[in-house]
């Protein structure tokens, strides 16, 4: 089955950039990296998503590796309303349909 | 627009008894998943409904497990009877049709069981 990794937990400063990392060596060649968040008490909510090239839109950057081994969130700008969890989920298509598979997440925390 | 909703947000029951959850999806999202998250583990799927049809239930645990969309709008979610294995954070989301592995998920908050 694909699987990510990503750190358990990262820190940063309010206002720095975050780069959020997460390995998928085993994806395929149809496979999304899509990357969620979830807000203390709340569903997981949609961040960014992309296939081979890198995607930008207003909450976040994603950087993909050449040989999409690996994938990089990037928050230009931390806030103390970044602080969640961070989940780098491979969207695959499985003999039922369309599969998301979650990884551990990392869990961001933002000082002031 | 609301977004996913789902009920109730916190449900305490004793083993061996029956608990039912809802989700009401976004209106005119045909695809509705439920995914569940135990304690300390990652959030894993447990089934996709397309409109009233299940497209793939491969994800449910067992038999104990019952889970309907009638009319293809709101779905249920039955644990009959709970195990103590079965506390963890059930979780809803829907998305719009045709969208295959790009489209966007929408979760609700979801549903805390707790079995004693």
């Amino acid at each position: 089955d694909a699987k990510t990794t990503q750190p358990n937990s990262m820190e940063s400063n309010e206002e720095e950039p975050v780069h959020l990392p997460c390995n998928h060596s085993t994806i395929s060649g149809t496979d999304y990296i899509h990357w969620y968040r979830q807000l203390p008490s709340q569903g997981p909510e949609y961040v960014i998503h992309g296939l081979t090239s890198n995607v930008n839109n207003r909450m976040a950057s994603l950087a993909i590796a050449e040989d999409r081994k690996s994938s990089t969130l990037i928050l230009h700008r931390a806030t103390l309303r970044d602080a969640a969890v961070y989940y780098c989920i491979l969207r695959v298509l499985d003999t039922g349909g369309f599969k998301t598979i979650f990884g551990a997440g990392t869990r961001l925390f933002v000082k002031a | 627009e609301a977004g996913v909703t789902q009920f109730p947000s916190h449900s305490v029951i004793e083993k061996g008894q029956t608990v039912t959850l809802r989700c009401d999806p976004i209106s005119g999202h045909d695809n509705l998943y439920w995914y569940r998250r135990v304690m300390g583990k990652e959030i894993k799927f447990l089934l996709h409904f397309v409109k009233e049809s299940k497209q793939d239930e491969s994800g449910m645990p067992n038999n104990r497990f019952l889970a309907e969309r009638t009319g293809g709008t709101y779905s249920t979610l039955k644990v009959q009877p709970a195990e103590l294995e079965d506390s963890g954070v059930y979780f809803c989301a829907s998305s719009q049709p045709g969208q295959g592995n790009t489209g966007e998920l929408f979760f609700g908050e979801g549903s805390r069981l707790t079995v004693l």
